[in-house]
């Protein structure tokens, strides 16, 4: 069974660029959601995606957009990078919707110069 | 605002000992609770999830729920220096949410 996995490990960027994050479900996981997780602190909650539909969103603005496709992977996608977007982003897959055990890939760890 | 409450420590524990990490949430409606453990540079790995009240044990760990006091709690039996991580309680924000709130975790450091 392959985990979750997410692509690049790290990355850095300019404040004003926009950043593309990749993940891949783990095998029959059909929901995936988003976080972003800054230094010392727990993850927070971007959004959910479910059969390639955003099924929740959490504070955060438009900027932050995503896709889910049919084979369950997703991106995340990031407009106009500021400073205080570095942090960790962690994609969560989960094998139902609404089923709360959610599994975390490696994360992508993005900076923001 | 919904919240999960975590001691953020350090918690420093003996080799051998037991550990116990506490977290508070503050939506009644919350229907199921996880633990993650997340080690320094990594992503957080789910070890416990516990939706009734009372103890779930698996193996040297033990959650331990009271809805009514909106408290969980995690005990490590026996704690191993590789037990030494962050723990983030997370909880989803009412029944039927789809997301999960987390405390800010606590540093737990086991000293061999």
């Amino acid at each position: 069974e392959t985990g979750v996995t997410q692509s690049p490990t790290h990355l850095i960027k300019t404040r004003g660029q926009q950043v593309t994050l990749r993940c891949s479900s783990q095998s029959g996981h059909n929901t995936v959601s988003w976080y972003q997780q800054a230094l010392g602190q727990g993850p927070q909650f971007i959004f959910q995606y479910y059969r390639e539909e955003e099924n929740g969103r959490g504070n955060f603005p438009p900027r932050f957009s995503g896709l889910q496709f049919p084979n369950y992977s997703s991106e995340l996608n990031v407009n106009a990078l500021e400073l205080d977007d570095s942090a960790l982003y962690l994609c969560a897959s989960s094998p139902v919707l609404l089923d709360n055990e959610q599994f975390f890939g490696p994360g992508t760890r993005l900076t923001v110069l | 605002q919904k919240e999960v409450e975590q001691n953020s420590g350090p918690l420093s524990v003996p080799e051998g000992a037991i550990a116990s990490l506490n977290c508070t949430y503050s939506d009644r409606g919350s229907q199921s609770f996880f633990w993650y453990r997340q080690y320094s540079g990594k992503s957080p790995e789910l070890i416990m999830s516990i939706y009734s009240n009372g103890d779930k044990e698996d193996g040297r760990f033990t959650a331990q729920l009271n809805k009514a006091s909106q408290y969980v709690s995690l005990l490590i039996r026996d704690s191993q220096p590789s037990d030494s991580a962050t723990y983030l309680c997370a909880v989803p924000p009412g029944a039927g949410s789809y997301q999960l709130t987390f405390g800010k975790g606590t540093k737990l450091s086991v000293i061999p």
